[in-house]
């Protein structure tokens, strides 16, 4: 079956370290993207790849960092510089051709820092 | 720029009764406009599209949608409300190519016995 997949569900770090979210898709999507999502704030974009080995920042990029190395593949590193780091994390992916241009999404990583 | 605005973070309804979910947008270009249905812990579904064809949009589950541009609306409206459309649903605006979405703050919809 064809979709997008992230792991792992739940993860739990201390503050300080570093974290990096997986996001896979088998859907031969050219665009990627990460959203973080906070209780009443609605999905904020984190970053955005259209195409292999470029990337893009969205509107709260800062303490975050991605790569683009695989069509299929789009981490999400969660840095020690970013101040409230617990959140739900979901990936997307998207064609943009013919009369589609919706996204899919992955079922998404909540993130806990203590 | 374009930006989403969703009515009421929460709306209640009864089983049975019509289910409306208000969503305006703002964008400089004709826009492209979807509805998203999220249950706890899950990503996020698509519910209908709306991409420059007609109107009016029927999607999934029974729900469908109207563009007014000269309202600049898409709100979602389901006759009937069953126990199962409680969810949390999110509109969204983007444009033509591989260009990120942007979301409302959401309206989460509960639905009473």
């Amino acid at each position: 079956d064809g979709g997008i997949t992230q792991s792992p569900k739940y993860l739990f770090r201390k503050e300080g370290q570093n974290v990096t979210l997986s996001c896979e898709q088998n859907l031969n999507h050219d665009a990627m993207y990460w959203y973080r999502q906070d209780p009443g704030q609605g999905l904020r974009l984190i970053y955005y790849s259209q195409i292999v080995n470029d990337f893009q920042k969205g509107d709260i990029a800062e303490g975050y960092s991605v790569s683009r190395e695989k069509k299929e593949s789009f981490p999400l590193t969660v840095t020690s510089a970013q101040k409230n780091p617990t959140a739900f994390y979901l990936c997307a992916s998207s064609t943009g051709t013919g009369s589609s241009y919706e996204q899919y999404f992955g079922p998404g990583t909540r993130l806990t820092v203590t | 720029a374009q930006s989403v605005t969703q009515l009421g973070s929460h709306v209640s309804v009864s089983e049975g009764a019509l289910v409306l979910l208000r969503c305006n947008y703002s964008s400089s270009v004709p826009p492209y406009l979807f509805w998203y249905v999220q249950y706890p812990n899950q990503g996020l579904q698509l519910l209908l599209k709306y991409t420059s064809a007609a109107t009016l949009v029927k999607g999934i589950n029974g729900f469908e949608a109207e563009f007014k541009k000269s309202e600049t609306s898409f709100h979602l409206t389901k006759p009937s409300a069953h126990m199962s459309d409680a969810a949390e649903y999110f509109c969204a605006v983007t444009k033509p190519g591989n260009t990120p979405l942007v979301f409302g703050k959401g309206t989460r919809l509960s639905v009473i016995a």
